[in-house]
């Protein structure tokens, strides 16, 4: 069964730094891309940005660019979101997805389960 | 860069058939059949349901079913279910080659 599996919740201080990993299995994790979306307390899905694993190429929303870092380690099947210095505004849930664009066709499945990062002073 | 405009809320009694729309622009729902749609319920991941405007992935009910004039977008849902009651989503590919989701919709089954 193809799966993403998300690092556990995290509770951090504003201002500290934080990587969140999703990790793929059962699948070429090089054929397709991972995505990341933001789901805030309450709300809806917003896509933050996209990497191709098998050359680490990114795009970001320009409502994310600057604000994280979406990195990927082929060799072992995981992608990661990272933070350099959170706000108490980045407290939400994160997913990964993997991402499919390509013959004409798009979408993303499956999602990994989550990720709960909760940034309070 | 604007989320797709989706009513907050339909309903509907068992049995019965609901539309929920998903308006954009001709940068992104209009300029593509890059449309795609997930359902999530309260406390879980969103689930795949319709991809490429109107394609029903394998083990997705065919009581579901996408659709798109224009800019706008639509899920339909026939012979609502109970457990149909969930939060849904569209999800549009966008001429910046980014990706846009709508504000979500929630289904309340009577």
């Amino acid at each position: 069964e193809v799966q993403l599996v998300q690092s556990g919740a995290e509770v951090k201080k504003p201002g500290e730094s934080l990587r969140i990993s999703c990790k793929g299995s059962e699948y070429s994790f090089t054929s397709y891309w991972i995505s990341w979306v933001r789901q805030m307390p309450g709300k809806g899905l917003e896509w933050m940005g996209r990497i191709d694993p098998s050359d680490s190429y990114t795009k970001y929303s320009p409502s994310f660019q600057g604000h994280v870092t979406i990195s990927a380690d082929k060799s072992i099947s995981t992608a990661y979101l990272q933070w350099s210095s959170l706000k108490a505004s980045d407290t939400a849930m994160y997913y990964c997805a993997r991402h499919w664009n390509g013959d004409s066709s798009d979408w993303f499945d499956p999602w990994g389960q989550g990720t709960l990062v909760t940034v309070s002073s | 860069q604007s989320a797709l405009t989706q009513p907050a809320s339909v309903s509907g009694s068992p049995g019965q058939s609901i539309t929920i729309s998903c308006t954009g622009t001709s940068s992104d729902v209009g300029g593509y059949n890059y449309v795609s749609w997930y359902q999530q319920y309260p406390g879980k991941a969103p689930k795949f349901m319709i991809y490429d405007v109107s394609k029903r992935p394998s083990g997705v009910s065919n009581r579901f079913s996408g659709s798109k004039s224009g800019n706008t977008a639509s899920l339909t849902i026939s012979g609502l279910q109970a457990e149909d009651e969930a939060d849904y989503y569209c999800s549009s590919y966008t001429s910046s080659s980014t990706w846009v989701f709508g504000g979500g919709t929630k289904l309340t089954v009577l």
